[in-house]
């Protein structure tokens, strides 16, 4: 079965800080995607990144980068120079990459992220 | 602008007193889905639709039905809310086949059952 943890529920940060959220999967796919999601207090979900599990590669985007290490299973998503505009309730999310059927997204319970000014 | 709608936003009822939400994308997805949101629980998936005429359960289904006439609807039932179906719900879509694509989600809709 397929599990996301998210173990940090709460971080607080003051602005200008950076911020590592992290996120560890457990799964028996030998292909499948990762995500992050950002909930603003405002309650949408916002697609913020897609990780295939054949890509290695670290990404970066302005402020954001995340971290893939498949051999501890984690996708970290760190934000550098943290705003106020930051403070959200993030979610790790995973599913699997190759099915013609139902293909739920797992997530993780979430991040909350408060940034200080 | 490709995007989910959902409606109403924000819906407090009363328990037993059947209600619809309605969901609808603009991408011409074939796959559509619904989840519920709950504090310490994430969020699960309620029930799923492949395409027109076709749903299915997801891992929370009682106490909800759903129905696929048009590719482009995808609304939630509660014939008899109870208070346990208050939560933050989410429609999703994404394009089917074999190659798994990026689920967009709706803004939500919090609903609250008194």
């Amino acid at each position: 079965a397929q599990k996301v943890t998210q173990a940090q529920t709460e971080i607080s940060v003051v602005e200008k800080e950076d911020v590592t959220l992290d996120c560890v999967y457990e799964t028996r796919d030998t292909t499948y995607y990762l995500f992050w999601y950002k909930q603003p207090p405002s309650g949408e979900l916002v697609f913020l990144i897609r990780r295939n599990s054949f890509d290695e590669q670290n990404e970066i985007s302005g402020r954001y980068s995340w971290n893939f290490q498949k051999s501890t299973s984690s996708f970290n998503f760190t934000i550098t120079a943290s705003q106020v505009v930051d403070s959200a309730v993030y979610f790790c999310a995973l599913s699997e990459a190759f099915n013609s059927g139902n293909t739920p997204l797992v997530f993780g319970k979430g991040t909350r992220l408060s940034v200080i000014a | 602008e490709a995007q989910v709608t959902q409606n109403p936003r924000y819906l407090i009822t009363v328990t037993g007193k059947k209600l619809t939400v309605t969901c609808s994308q603009n991408m011409n997805h074939e796959y559509m889905s619904w989840y519920r949101q709950d504090p310490g629980l994430g969020l699960r998936q309620i029930y799923y639709s492949m395409n027109v005429e076709v749903t299915d359960k997801g891992d929370v289904p009682e106490g909800y039905k759903v129905s696929r006439k048009e590719k482009r609807n995808f609304p939630l039932i509660l014939e008899s809310p109870s208070p346990n179906q208050t939560s933050l719900y989410f429609c999703a879509s994404r394009t089917s086949g074999t190659f798994v694509d990026t689920q967009y989600f709706g803004p939500g809709t919090r609903l609250t059952v008194l």
